[in-house]
């Protein structure tokens, strides 16, 4: 059984592009959190999603962030019009139920720089 | 929601010794207890969780305690070993969606 799996691993991007952060979870597991980490920091809550619903999102920037986790494919996290201060480290983690009262299980994350 | 305190952010023992690091929550619904470790460049991973009707769960060298009233739970580690290096963070959750992790305690081991 293959760990959650993320892609790109390391991403560049310059100001003003998009970036996209693939997230594919565990086999079984319809529950998916994405958090983004800066340096020395712990992980802070961005966006829960089960199959084809966010549940919530409260932790995600209103403008240029978005997500979706579709009925078939990975989950996708999106960046619109990148700063240098989105850049940080996203982790995506899945869960066979809800992740606050289960065990989470975390991809390597991508390395996003914004030049 | 949840207020998450973890104490110390950084411990330094000498292998062999005994690391504690306590973590303090708000929410009294909290109801499930995990502590995860990161190392350095990797994914956080599970180490040991506990629930609320459990005071305390061990695991060979690694233990956490549990304490639902005053609203605190500990993780214990002995006879620590320098692969045990690494960050180790608190999520006290299950009163909302959203697991709330700690801000990390950095152990160093030192051989």
């Amino acid at each position: 059984n293959a760990g959650v799996m993320q892609n790109p691993r390391h991403l560049v991007r310059r100001r003003g592009q998009e970036a996209r952060l693939r997230c594919s979870p565990m086999k079984g597991h319809s529950h998916v959190y994405w958090y983004r980490q800066l340096p020395e920091e712990g992980l802070k809550f961005m966006v829960y999603l089960q199959k084809e619903n966010i549940i919530d999102e409260s932790g995600m920037p209103k403008e240029r962030f978005s997500a979706e986790f579709p009925k078939e494919g990975p989950s996708i996290l999106r960046i619109q019009q990148v700063v240098r201060g989105d850049s940080a480290a996203y982790f995506c983690a899945s869960s066979p139920g809800q992740g606050s009262r289960n065990e989470q299980f975390f991809g390597p994350g991508t390395r996003l720089t914004v030049l | 929601g949840e207020n998450v305190e973890q104490h110390p952010s950084t411990l330094s023992v000498q292998e062999g010794d005994s690391a504690v690091i306590k973590c303090t929550y708000s929410d009294s619904a909290s109801n499930y207890f995990p502590w995860y470790k990161q190392e350095l460049g990797k994914r956080p991973q599970l180490i040991i969780d506990i629930r609320s009707n459990v005071g305390e769960k061990k695991d060979q060298r690694i233990a956490v305690t549990l304490n639902k009233t005053a609203k605190h739970f500990s993780l214990h580690i002995t006879e620590t070993q320098p692969e045990d290096s690494a960050v180790y963070f608190c999520v006290p959750s299950g009163g909302s969606y959203i697991p709330t992790f700690g801000r990390g305690t950095s152990l160093i081991v030192h051989p």
